[in-house]
Formats: C-alpha cells, structure tokens, sequence
C-alpha cells in the first residue's frame, strides 16, 4: 500500500518569505500522481498544485512550485512571497495512475507571520 | 466556476441515529467520492462510486455506511446507526473522466452525541 509521509508537523514562515514544506512517499508504482492541497481554517480543501510523475519538469502555480524527485520519492512544496492568506494546514496527496482515490500525508501547519 | 456543494454544512445528532449526508458533484463528472477528516487527523479515504456503483471503498467503509446517487445530480453518505466516533468532517470529491484531480465540497461536520 502507498503510504505519505509529512514529517513536519508546523511550519512557520515571515510574510514576503520563502518556505519549503516537505513530503516523502514510498510505492511501488512508476505511473501516479501528486498533489499539494491547502485546508484554510474554512476546512475546505484547496487543490495548490499537481505533478504528475512521468514528467521531468516540476510543476509551477505563480509562487507555489515543486521539487519533484522520483528516484528520492520527494514531493516539496515551495511558496515564495509567503503572504497571511497562505497559512493553513498543508496536505500532500498521493493518486495511482490506475486508481483513483487520494492517499495524504498527516499534514503541516504553516502559519505566516507578519 | 463550477463547484462541490455539501449539505448541511453542520449536522448534530444522537448516537445511534442514522444520518443523510448530500452532495451535489460537479455536473459533468462521472467519479464521486467521500473521505473523512477526525479533528486534527489526517483525510481518510472512505469510497468511491462510478457507473452507478462502488468502485472502492477503505476498510473504514463498514455495514453500516451506504452511498447513493439517487437522481442525476446529489450523492449521498447514509449513516445507519453513528456512534460517538464517527464525528468528523465528511468531505465529497469529484473528478472528470480521465480528469486527474479531484475537486473537494466544502465538507459537512458531523457531530455525534
């Protein structure tokens, strides 16, 4: 079974900042999916970014981007210009290539100080 | 921009009685989901649901949970007799054919007493 693993459990990062949130992953699989949610104290869930795992390039959404490293099964979360309205829990979230249920990591809090 | 929405947003009820959790998915999507969030606990995979049928579902999934899709736009999480720890937050999913992402309800906070 696939499991992720967020080994950071609180983040903290000065507004205008840059701050990396990690997460590591363990499969067996080569074709999958990867994926950054955000859960503001709203609790909804906020898809932040994708990476699929045949691609080479690390994804990029404005000041959110990736360090995607597959042979590590490393997933990094970096946001630059860190502003108040990015504090939340952070989900990192695992998805077969032939499935389709998410698998997430236990989450990290990052709060943003001003 | 099309959107997840679950009803009620907060549901209180005594232990033992079956609850009815909506949701109406993105209209065009055919994968329907429900995952499950225990105060400060990480989002636990409950089902999936396509063509009219389970997909898959976790070994949270007992007897006593059921889904439905009963017309063409809500899907449904019954509750048949909830104990104190099926206090969550529930959260629908939905995701196109072929799409890769899933696209998350603002989640329904049940408290059970």
């Amino acid at each position: 079974a696939q499991t992720v693993t967020q080994s950071q459990p609180e983040m903290s990062v000065q507004e205008a900042e840059t701050v990396t949130l990690s997460c590591t992953y363990d499969t067996s699989e080569s074709d999958y999916y990867l994926f950054w949610y955000k859960q503001p104290p709203s609790r909804q869930m906020i898809l932040v970014i994708r990476q699929e795992a045949y691609k080479q390039q690390n994804a990029t959404e404005n000041r959110f981007s990736v360090n995607f490293q597959k042979a590590a099964k490393s997933f990094s979360l970096k946001i630059s210009d860190s502003q108040l309205g990015d504090a939340a829990m952070y989900f990192c979230a695992y998805r077969s290539g032939g499935g389709n249920k998410l698998v997430f990591g236990a989450g990290t809090i990052l709060r943003v100080k001003s | 921009e099309p959107e997840v929405t679950q009803t009620p947003s907060h549901q209180v009820t005594q232990m033992g009685q079956e609850v009815i959790l909506r949701c109406v998915p993105i209209s065009n999507h055919l994968y329907f989901y429900w995952y499950r969030q225990i105060l400060g606990q990480k989002v636990e995979f409950l089902v999936s649901f396509y063509n009219n049928e389970i997909s898959e579902k976790s070994e949270i999934f007992d007897d006593q949970f059921s889904v439905e899709r009963p017309d063409g736009s809500n899907f449904t999480l019954k509750i048949r007799s909830t104990k104190l720890e099926d206090s969550a937050m529930y959260f629908c999913a939905s995701s196109p054919l072929g799409g890769t992402e899933a696209f998350f309800g603002q989640g329904t906070r049940l408290t059970v007493v």
